[in-house]
């Protein structure tokens, strides 16, 4: 079972200003196989990213996706009041398809 | 636009079964690949199981095997989870979720999700 370990735990940053949040995998997942959710509290997942850098449907483009191998992020520019929440990283190169523990984005 | 509307809480009582629905519209149900999410408590996601169409196989993940069955009905475009022999630890929000793709296991729409408290 491939393991995804999220960092930071928490991050808290006023608005306006740039969030970096990191999605590390015990193995490689290929160029591609990672996606990025958004939740917000009492919400469902929100899917953002998918294929490691391609933006959902609706994504501003101020949401960002890279990385491949083991190593992937995901950068919210330009933050805004909106953006809080927590943010979990899911591969899907090879079953069980699993979820990084999340990192929990405060705005100041 | 897809919509994914799942049954309402369930209480119930450890060593009792659970059966959560999740309702699509907005879409050709007999494409989708629906599988399911669980969240306990202040915790994580965890991938609870599901189809996956690219070896034709059903995953659960090892804690729900042999206690679990999910179905759909193509009829009523709905799917089923049944959990059955209730632990308290299986207190979470059980989340219905549709699979991208047949290459692509991530989910792009997800159901409100059904509160399931087990207690005696």
């Amino acid at each position: 079972e491939i393991v995804l370990t999220q960092s930071p735990g928490t991050l808290s940053l006023s608005p306006g200003e740039r969030a970096t949040l990191s999605c590390r995998a015990s193995q490689s997942v290929g160029s591609s196989y990672l996606a990025w959710y958004q939740q917000k509290p009492g919400q469902a997942p929100r899917l953002l990213i998918y294929g490691a850098s391609s933006r959902a449907t609706g994504i501003p483009d101020r949401i960002s996706g890279s990385g491949s191998g083991t190593d992937f992020t995901l950068t919210l520019s330009r933050l805004e009041p909106e953006d809080f929440g927590v943010y979990y990283c899911q591969h899907y190169f090879s079953s069980p398809y699993t979820f990084g523990q999340g990192t929990k984005l405060e705005i100041k | 636009q897809v919509q994914l509307v799942q049954s309402g809480a369930e209480v119930k009582k450890p060593g009792s079964s659970v059966k959560v629905s999740c309702k699509a519209s907005g879409g050709t149900f007999s494409t989708f690949v629906i599988s399911w999410v669980r969240q306990a408590p202040g915790q994580g996601l965890e991938w609870v199981g599901g189809v996956i169409p690219l070896f034709g196989t059903t995953y659960y993940a090892q804690k729900f095997q042999g206690r679990i069955t999910t179905r759909t009905d193509e009829s009523t475009s709905t799917a089923y989870m049944e959990l059955s022999s209730l632990r308290p630890e299986d207190t979470a929000v059980y989340y219905c979720a549709r699979v991208s793709g047949t290459w692509n296991y991530y989910f792009d729409y997800w159901g409100q999700g059904t509160l399931v408290t087990v207690s005696s």
